[in-house]
């Protein structure tokens, strides 16, 4: 079965640094999102993208964050200058349509 | 703005008995998930429910949407203890959103020999 593949599954940063979290999503699929989870709380929403823009984001996804489709397989967020609070699990998906998810693996993001 | 709640937020549960979660949404919305999340693990779909009256049944789970109550329940029958997870149940925005899904704060349950 396709999967949603994430890279890496842990990531430890210090504070101020910048992080790229690189997903690889179903390759006929057309919608991405990365959603995140802060440790033993609820999905958020960060951002959709569909045809190579940002189709809708989150009050969350602010001036630090961006994405990017480089080469038309990997899909890319990009956290600038990170936080303490920015530690958590992010999760990649991806659909054919606006019906049907798959979730990455998630990357664990630790900020120290 | 469109707002998810769930209860109960935690369920310890025997082995053999049956349970109900429970989902309510804020607004109208056109599509509801319930997903299974394992311990350090990712989202895993188990039910897609699209219309009114919907109902979805795989192994001892099933669900159901009442769009008018804007309610879905998920009832588990018979609980063995390879259920124990955190189930989500997450909604879509009616109208054009581009897909995203706006989560519930999860159930997690315990199933006890």
């Amino acid at each position: 079965e396709p999967e949603v593949t994430q890279t890496p599954s842990h990531q430890v940063t210090q504070m101020g640094q910048e992080v790229i979290l690189r997903c690889v999503p179903i390759s006929n699929h057309l919608y991405f999102y990365w959603y995140r989870q802060i440790l033993g709380q609820k999905v958020e929403f960060l951002v959709s993208f569909y045809n190579n823009e940002i189709s809708e984001k989150s009050e969350i996804f602010d001036d630090q964050f961006s994405v990017e489709r480089p080469d038309g397989s990997n899909f890319t967020l990009k956290i600038r200058s990170t936080k303490l609070e920015d530690s958590a699990m992010y999760f990649c998906a991806s659909s054919m349509t606006l019906y049907g998810y798959t979730f990455g693996s998630g990357t664990r993001l630790t900020v120290v | 703005e469109l707002k998810v709640e769930q209860n109960p937020l935690f369920l310890s549960m025997q082995e053999g008995k049956n349970y109900t979660i429970y989902c309510n949404y804020s607004t109208t919305s056109d599509r509801l998930y319930w997903y299974r999340q394992d311990p350090g693990k990712s989202l895993e779909s188990l039910f897609v429910l699209l219309s009114n009256g919907a109902v979805k049944q795989e192994g001892r789970l099933m669900a159901s949407l009442d769009t008018k109550a804007r309610l879905s329940t998920l009832h588990i029958t018979a609980a063995v203890h390879d259920l124990s997870a955190t189930y989500f149940c997450a909604v879509g925005s009616e109208g054009g959103s581009q897909g995203n899904l706006i989560f519930g704060k999860g159930t997690k349950l315990s199933v006890k020999p």
